[in-house]
């Protein structure tokens, strides 16, 4: 199985910061890489398909880079609304996996 | 686009459960399906996938063998059997639409665009 790996677990920001989450998989998996935000209570929310695309409803401050094992979220001047957790997930073979969470926290 | 899972209750260690999730808003039999569970507290654990016609299903190696998924899509439904359960099965189960259909051959990569609320399983020793 793909092992995904998320740097840092946690993080304190404050509204109009950079943020960088950074997305390690254990082998190669090539653009495979999804990240999703999910906020307290509610279901994830997909963010980026298939690193670097964004979904048509996510800001352009959100973006990704990256392939083969190394990939990095990053939001530009965060907003209110971002403070949540966001979850990589590898999509190059089944068992899908996610890494651990990154809370974005104020 | 709307999912809308159910079936989950609590359950003691060893029994069995079915989770049904009832999708509308799009053409159920262009996508493949997947389910998710979360423990309370913690991250996201991906369980089981099926393909857009039922023909291939792909499953977590914590679930392999305990659990099977199945769809009709005459009903707009995906369920998901589990059997043999455990406390660490414990968690909300969501259930997912993929972007594409898992069709064979394909080497497109693929996402979970849509999710339902999630259907609670407490299992108890």
């Amino acid at each position: 199985d793909i092992h995904m790996t998320q740097s840092p677990s946690s993080l304190s920001a404050s509204i109009g910061d950079r943020v960088t989450i950074t997305c390690r998989a254990s082998q190669t998996i090539g653009r495979y890489l999804n990240w999703y935000q999910q906020r307290p209570g509610k279901a994830p929310e997909l963010l980026i398909s298939a690193a670097p695309n964004l979904q048509p409803w996510v800001p352009s401050r959100f973006s990704c880079s990256g392939s083969g094992t190394d990939f990095t979220l990053t939001i530009d001047s965060l907003q209110p609304e971002d403070f949540a957790t966001y979850f990589c997930q590898q999509s190059y073979s089944p068992p899908w996996t996610f890494g651990q969470g990154t809370k974005v926290e104020i | 686009v709307q999912l809308v899972e159910s079936g989950g209750v609590a359950v003691q260690t060893g029994g069995s459960l079915r989770l049904s999730c009832v999708v509308s808003g799009f053409t159920f039999d262009d996508y493949a399906m997947h389910w998710v569970r979360q423990a309370p507290g913690k991250g996201l654990e991906w369980v089981s996938m099926i393909s857009w016609d039922g023909s291939r299903v792909a499953f977590a190696d914590s679930v392999e063998g305990r659990f099977l998924i199945s769809r009709d899509n005459r009903k707009n439904s995906l369920y998901l059997q589990m059997d043999s359960l455990r406390p660490e099965d414990s968690a909300l189960y969501y259930c997912a639409r993929d972007t594409s259909g898992w069709y064979v051959g394909e080497d497109t990569p693929r996402g979970l665009d849509f999710w339902g609320q999630g259907t609670l399983v407490p299992v108890s020793s």
